[in-house]
């Protein structure tokens, strides 16, 4: 089965750029899709398609996807963008498959 | 508004059986797949099943494969998840799902979820 690596954790100061990486056996062949999960709450979709982004979303959630890893970057960090943060795939037929999580810390 | 509402979460002993159902609105259900994902407590997300838009399609993960089983009802706007001989690690928060497509791609909305707890 597809495997997918998160870094556990991330912490960035706010107003700063934060990148939170996703890794994966040629990963840049399939899309990627990224969600922001809020403590106590439901996932919300942030970035599609590796680097398209739901309207409502701000600018400063972009993604970048080759090789064997995509990336979320968060620019211009806000202390309300701590949260936690899932990469998502297609894994073929009916299977998805979601990497670990990284925790944004907002320092 | 799209909305998926799940329902049928509680406290089960392991082993027994749970029905979890998850009523949507806010658009044409027979025209996307769903899924179902989970979340236990402190931990990350699980992918766990998935059914394509007429149900021609359907998948599990490993984790649950013989024991779960997904369904839906077009004409009630309803997706469901059986769940049977129930073990301690199924205790999660399980979230209704919808994709993007008639069959399986990536998630655009989520539930807010309904919580299993399996203890003796």
């Amino acid at each position: 089965s597809y495997l997918l690596s998160q870094p556990p954790s991330v912490s960035v100061a706010p107003g700063q750029t934060a990148t939170i990486t996703c890794g994966g056996n040629n990963i840049g062949g399939r899309s990627v899709h990224w969600y922001q999960q809020r403590p106590g709450q439901a996932p919300v979709l942030v970035v599609y398609d590796d680097g398209d982004r739901p309207s409502g979303v701000p600018e400063r959630f972009s993604g970048s996807n080759s090789g064997n890893t995509a990336t979320l970057t968060i620019s211009r960090v806000e202390a309300g963008d701590e949260a936690d943060y899932y990469c998502q795939v297609w894994a073929g037929n009916t299977d998805l498959v979601f990497g670990g999580g990284t925790k944004l810390t907002v320092l | 508004e799209v909305q998926l509402v799940e329902s049928g979460g509680g406290l089960v002993q392991p082993g027994r059986s749970l029905r979890l159902s998850c009523a949507a609105s806010g658009f044409t259900f027979d025209d996307y797949a769903m899924h179902w994902v989970r979340q236990a407590p402190g931990k990350g997300l699980e992918w766990v099943s998935s059914i394509s838009w007429n149900s021609g399609s359907r998948g599990y993960a490993d984790s649950v494969k013989g024991r779960f089983t997904i369904s839906r009802d077009n004409a009630k706007n309803s997706l469901y998840l059986q769940i049977d001989s129930l073990r301690l690690d199924d205790t999660a928060f399980y979230f209704c799902a919808k994709d993007v497509a008639t069959t399986v791609t990536r998630v655009d909305y989520w539930g807010q979820g309904t919580l299993v707890t399996v203890s003796s």
